[in-house]
C-alpha cells in the first residue's frame, strides 16, 4: 500500500544543532507539506513543494529549510534549533486536487 | 482574531449520545469545508468535507455549513468509544491546483466518549 512516512518519530535535541526530519511518500504525489501542530495553534504550514526543485514558504517558514531533488522526499531542516522549535511535525501530501495524507508526526523537543 | 475559531474542549459525553462540534470563521472567501479526525499520536484523516452552504451526511457523521452566520458543525449520532478523537475544523476558499497551501485549519476539538 501506498503510504508517507516520516522519521525520526521522536528527537530530542540541544539548542542550536542542526537538525533534519525526513519525509517520504510512496503515491507519487508532486504536492507535499509540512505542518507543526501547538496546542492551541492548530496545524500550521511550515513549508510546501509542487514538485521537484520548487519549495515555498508557508505561514511560519523562519528557522526552517526544505529542498524537493525527487518526487518522494521532502527533508525539513532546523538551521538552528530553538526552543520554540518544539512541537510535534507533519509531513502531508496530496495530488493536485483532492485530500491531504498526512504522516504520523515527528515530536521534536529542543533543549 | 484568528481566521478560525474551535472551542479546544475536552469534551466528554457517553456512549450512544449526539455529539455536536463546532467552528466560527471571519473569512467570508471560505467555500470548501473539511473535518479531520486525529487519534492520539497519530496524523490527522480526512473525516468529510463539504463545499458551499447545507448538510452532508455519511453513516453517523453529517456535516452542517451556515455560511450566513460563518458557522460549520460536525454532528456524530449514536457516538462510540472509537470516536474518542481530536476533531479539526479546516477550510479553504479553493479546491484545485495551490490551493491546499491555502487550507487554515482550526486548533482542533478534543473529544471523549465514555463507554
Amino acid at each position: 500500500d501506498a503510504e508517507i512516512t516520516q522519521s525520526p518519530r521522536h528527537k530530542i535535541t540541544e539548542t542550536g544543532r542542526q537538525v533534519t526530519l525526513a519525509c517520504h511518500q510512496t503515491w507519487n504525489h508532486n504536492n507535499m507539506f509540512w505542518y507543526r501542530q501547538d496546542l492551541g495553534h492548530g496545524l500550521r504550514l511550515i513549508h510546501y513543494s509542487y514538485g521537484v526543485q520548487d519549495t515555498n514558504k508557508g505561514e511560519v517558514s523562519d528557522g526552517y529549510s526544505v529542498s524537493r531533488s525527487n518526487t518522494e522526499d521532502l527533508p525539513l531542516t532546523l538551521e538552528s534549533a530553538a526552543s520554540s522549535q518544539t512541537s510535534v511535525y507533519f509531513c502531508a501530501s496530496r495530488e493536485d486536487t483532492g485530500e491531504l495524507f498526512f504522516g504520523e508526526g515527528s515530536r521534536l523537543t529542543v533543549l | 482574531q484568528k481566521e478560525v475559531e474551535q472551542d479546544p474542549g475536552p469534551l466528554s459525553v457517553p456512549e450512544g449520545a449526539i455529539v455536536s462540534l463546532n467552528c466560527t470563521y471571519s473569512n467570508s472567501a471560505f467555500q470548501y469545508f473539511m473535518w479531520y479526525r486525529q487519534y492520539s499520536r497519530k496524523g490527522p484523516e480526512l473525516l468529510m468535507y463539504t463545499y458551499s452552504s447545507g448538510n452532508k451526511e455519511d453513516g453517523r457523521f453529517t456535516a452542517q455549513v451556515d455560511k450566513s452566520s460563518k458557522y460549520i458543525s460536525l454532528f456524530i449520532r449514536d457516538s462510540q468509544p472509537s470516536d474518542s478523537a481530536t476533531y479539526l475544523c479546516a477550510m479553504s476558499a479553493s479546491w484545485g491546483y495551490s490551493s491546499a497551501s491555502k487550507i487554515i485549519f482550526g486548533s482542533g476539538t478534543r473529544l471523549s466518549i465514555r463507554p
